[in-house]
């Protein structure tokens, strides 16, 4: 069983649309999530994090962690062309606050 | 220079080469990371450092020799790989316990190995 699992995609949206990530993971006792974006050819950058369950906001991104349900998720709204990228999702593992184990990412094209 | 540089960009090597990636953080962290990123694969966590002490080696085949001479700087030394080693690596860097532990990463060393 994969540790952190997210759909490849790619996932098509027009532009102004909402954008909706999801990703699962397996370790019941992971305590931090990250969402990280990865333009082709460049390295992750951090866009969102969040450990309590319920929403967390920032600007046009909107993380939300159930961890009854092991689920994690990204809203982009108003969705620009300049979003697309890799959106890939990382957990830190029970007892490894210091690593992160991540998703192989959803490819997301915005689309004018 | 800020963040965290990675040298080289660019590297091809044959199998029976040895040759070295270099990672520098100009953050003050006290955490260093190697990751591998593969096509359609998860970034893959090879090596942790925490204050210059390996504490994590992710089963990694013993051609790929990890070296932290200080918190600032590690190193991936490499020598008779194969074609499957091909990818992309990436360093990281972190503050363990940090309000948020996010990774800083590296622009990656791309090695094509021939």
């Amino acid at each position: 069983q994969k540790e952190v699992e997210q759909n490849s995609g790619p996932l098509s949206v027009p532009e102004g649309a909402i954008a909706s990530l999801n990703c699962t993971y397996s370790d019941r006792g992971s305590q931090s999530f990250f969402w990280y974006r990865q333009y082709s050819g460049k390295s992750p950058e951090l866009i969102m994090f969040i450990y309590s369950n319920g929403d967390k906001e920032d600007g046009r991104f909107t993380a939300q962690l159930n961890k009854a349900s092991q689920y994690v998720s990204l809203l982009i709204r108003d969705s620009q062309p300049s979003d697309s990228a890799t959106y890939l999702c990382a957990v830190t593992p029970s007892g490894g606050y210091n690593k992160l184990i991540f998703g192989a990412g959803t490819r997301l094209a915005v689309h004018p | 220079e800020t963040g965290v540089t990675q040298t080289p960009r660019h590297l091809v090597m044959g199998m029976t080469n040895k040759k070295s990636l270099k990672c520098e953080q100009h953050l003050g962290h006290n955490a260093m990371y190697w990751y591998k990123q593969s096509a359609k694969k998860p970034l893959e966590l090879m090596f942790v450092y925490n204050f210059k002490e390996q504490t994590e080696n992710n089963s990694v085949p013993s051609r790929f020799s990890p070296e932290c001479p200080n918190s600032s700087h590690l190193f991936l030394h490499l020598h008779t790989l194969q074609p499957e080693d091909s990818a992309l690596y990436l360093c990281a860097s972190s503050q363990p316990l940090a309000a948020v532990p996010e990774a800083f990463f590296g622009q990656g060393t791309r090695l094509t190995v021939v």
